[in-house]
């Protein structure tokens, strides 16, 4: 079945740096755009960034720019966001999401992994 | 960036209630509004996309409506499972922002 599972959450500290990850599965992931997606401890959802098919298109909230790093495999179907410079605010969970163009929504969302960046 | 308004925040309702939330945006987004249910602990799941187009699996109680600025989520007739969280997102541009959540509660 169609299916999205991150990993690589977890505790860092102020400043430091964390790797998550996305497995895709059930469809040709090469074909979508892919999300990140977080959402702080009882707050609402704030999307982070996107990454083309390719990875020929880009783009971050204004939030994360110059810190977080979106990337993607296709052989591996694999997507992935960098994340530097890590702040209180950064602590969230964060879901990958499928980017549907032909009906502009993400459809498709991952249970999403814990970043907690604290001292 | 477009800034989306959910209305209420929360909302108190009894199984059969038809309930509707509604969403506005702070510029024209045509009909670039989705709608999505978040039950606590789990990732949240897309309902309605386009204004009023619903998602394959979403039970036809849920409905969709509006454009332009204005646009509404009604469920007809509440079930238990439908207690949840609810979002509007606009893809009309980027960044892609979302609603503050609208927090459906038994009475």
């Amino acid at each position: 079945q169609v299916q999205l599972v991150e990993s690589g959450g977890g505790l860092v500290k102020p400043g430091g740096s964390l790797r998550l990850s996305c497995a895709a599965s059930g469809f040709t992931f090469s074909d979508y755009y892919m999300s990140w997606i977080r959402q702080a401890p009882g707050k609402g959802l704030e999307w982070v960034s996107y990454i083309s098919n390719s990875g020929s298109a880009i783009y971050y909230a204004d939030s994360v720019k110059g810190r977080f790093t979106i990337s993607r495999d296709n052989a591996k179907n694999s997507l992935y966001l960098q994340m530097n410079s890590l702040r209180a605010e950064d602590t969230a969970m964060y879901y990958c999401a499928r980017t549907n163009l032909v009906i502009y929504a993400f459809d498709i969302w991952g249970q999403g992994t814990m970043v907690t960046v604290s001292s | 960036d477009i800034q989306m308004t959910q209305s209420p925040s929360s909302l108190s309702a009894s199984v059969g209630d038809r309930v509707t939330i509604t969403c506005r945006a702070s510029q024209s987004i045509s009909r670039y509004l989705n709608w999505y249910q978040q039950k606590p602990g789990r990732a949240p799941k897309l309902l309605i996309y386009t204004a009023s187009s619903l998602q394959s699996g979403v039970p036809s109680t849920f409905s969709g409506s509006g454009s332009g600025t204005d646009f509404t989520l009604t469920i007809s007739s509440l079930q238990p499972e439908d207690f949840a969280t609810y979002y509007c997102q606009q893809s009309y541009s980027t960044p892609q922002t979302f609603g503050q959540g609208t927090k459906l509660e038994i009475k």
